[in-house]
């Protein structure tokens, strides 16, 4: 079956710091992968998605994710992390371009 | 296009009455997708639509839950007998021509059962 797990529930970095959110995925067949971000009481906001064009993506709000095949890995990163950057980010699949199937999350924090 | 619309965003209802949700799609989006999320936790899938046809539907989904989307268009999920355990927020999204588009979320309806 399909999955993905995202390391750490929560991460905390200061402004102006690199962000780095973790995941991973399990496919039996070449996956969409996407990345989405949360503000509290709203819905999903798509960040970038990968396709199985190039393997580095970049998205909205300078952040980008690289698609390593050899590791199942699809990271979020940033190399500047602003206070409005907080929220809750959640990586997800769709194995056949259906449904997506989400991880559990990472909320972010971002310190002054 | 005024992106994916949900009704209505929150709902208080008993344990044990009827609920119904809407979701209005991007107009030319023929994939709908329901899905629900508990606090804490990720979106779960629970079913979704190709045009009028639904196509696929979760395992998670008891038979209290239905969904229909009658002309492709709108689309609704009704909850009979709620339950406590049915408290969560309700998110819809649609899509066009496959997830490899990537979805469009609508701001969710949060249903508390008292």
């Amino acid at each position: 079956a399909q999955s993905v797990t995202q390391l750490g529930s929560h991460v905390s970095v200061s402004e102006g710091a690199l962000v780095l959110l973790r995941c991973n995925y399990s496919s039996s067949v070449p996956p969409y992968l996407f990345w989405y971000v949360q503000y509290p009481n709203q819905g999903l906001q798509l960040l970038l998605k990968y396709t199985s064009a190039a393997t580095l993506v970049k998205g909205i709000n300078g952040f980008e994710a690289e698609f390593k095949k050899s590791e199942t890995s699809f990271h979020l990163t940033k190399p500047s992390a602003h206070m409005s950057d907080a929220a809750e980010y959640f990586c997800a699949v769709s194995p056949s371009g259906g449904k997506l199937i989400f991880g559990q999350g990472t909320e972010l924090s971002v310190k002054p | 296009d005024t992106g994916v619309s949900q009704n209505p965003r929150h709902k208080i209802t008993k344990r044990g009455q009827n609920v119904t949700f809407r979701c209005d799609p991007i107009s030319e989006h023929n994939r709908l997708y329901w899905y629900r999320q508990t606090l804490g936790q990720g979106p779960e899938f629970l079913t979704y639509f190709q045009n009028e046809a639904q196509l696929e539907k979760s395992r998670l989904l008891s038979d209290r839950f239905s969904a229909e989307r009658p002309k492709g268009s709108f689309s609704t999920l009704e909850i009979q007998r709620t339950e406590q355990g049915d408290s969560a927020m309700y998110l819809c999204a649609s899509s066009d021509q496959g997830a490899g588009y990537g979805y469009t979320f609508g701001s969710g309806t949060r249903l508390t059962v008292v």
